[in-house]
């Protein structure tokens, strides 16, 4: 089962809202990607977090930030977003990077949450 | 800097027919990953196929192969029998190590695949 789950798939929001995203995957893998995709764009990647720790941060502003509870769980807090930020944005997983070689790694995505920022 | 290149934006093939997806990447690491990902309308990344830079043999998986050439520094994606259900964006990817238990996808501009009936 190579299966990662994202809600909500849609939402629109306020730029004065908070919502958050949110990401689960039960195949035990112990690293959590965000990924930001805009339309007829690949995606770019936001946070990578790495046995729970954050490992990676792009350089993304500060009205998003990602939280990583349990191994099995990612979130996204959105605050105060801009029109701009209404994209696509992915999830993934990829099962041990220590253990082997790094780059052997195959990230797995979700479906997907659509944002909208009005 | 590492980088990968798609230069096919759009491509058109019959039902049935074979398609090669182009896809070249420049990088000094002597260990690297590519990855195909085919990403329908609905938005889902999905994985395809893999191929490490020390694997001696082309991968293959069902009706995807890589066709890869390490010395031009390629990794084609050949899809044999294309079906409607191709249809869709295919991105080809390479994985970088960033730190120790982080790495980063590393995406090209994607290629839009239509399979006519």
């Amino acid at each position: 089962d190579t299966e990662v789950t994202q809600t909500p798939k849609h939402l629109v929001m306020g730029m004065t809202n908070k919502k958050s995203l949110k990401c689960e995957q039960h195949m035990g893998h112990r690293a959590m990607y965000w990924y930001k995709q805009k339309a007829k764009k690949p995606p770019e990647l936001m946070f990578v977090y790495s046995y729970e720790k954050l490992s990676i941060n792009e350089s993304v502003p500060s009205r998003f930030s990602p939280e990583c509870p349990n191994s099995s769980l990612l979130n996204l807090h959105l605050h105060a977003l801009q029109p701009e930020d209404s994209a696509l944005y992915l999830c993934a997983s990829s099962q041990d990077l220590l253990g082997g070689r790094p780059t052997t790694d195959t990230q797995y995505f979700g479906p997907g949450t659509r944002l909208t920022v009005l | 800097a590492q980088k990968i290149t798609q230069t096919q934006p759009g491509m058109f093939v019959q039902e049935k027919e074979a398609v090669t997806l182009d896809c070249t990447y420049d990088t000094s690491d002597p260990s690297y990953g590519l990855f195909w990902y085919k990403q329908p309308s609905s938005g889902e990344m999905i994985f395809l196929i893999y191929q490490g830079s020390y694997d001696q043999q082309n991968a293959t998986e069902g009706r995807y192969s890589l066709n890869f050439q390490k010395a031009r520094k390629s990794a084609n994606l050949v899809i044999s029998a294309s079906q409607l259900g191709d249809s869709a964006m295919y991105f080809c990817a390479m994985s970088l190590l960033i730190i120790q238990g982080a790495q980063k996808l590393v995406f090209g501009q994607g290629t839009r695949l239509t399979i006519n009936p």
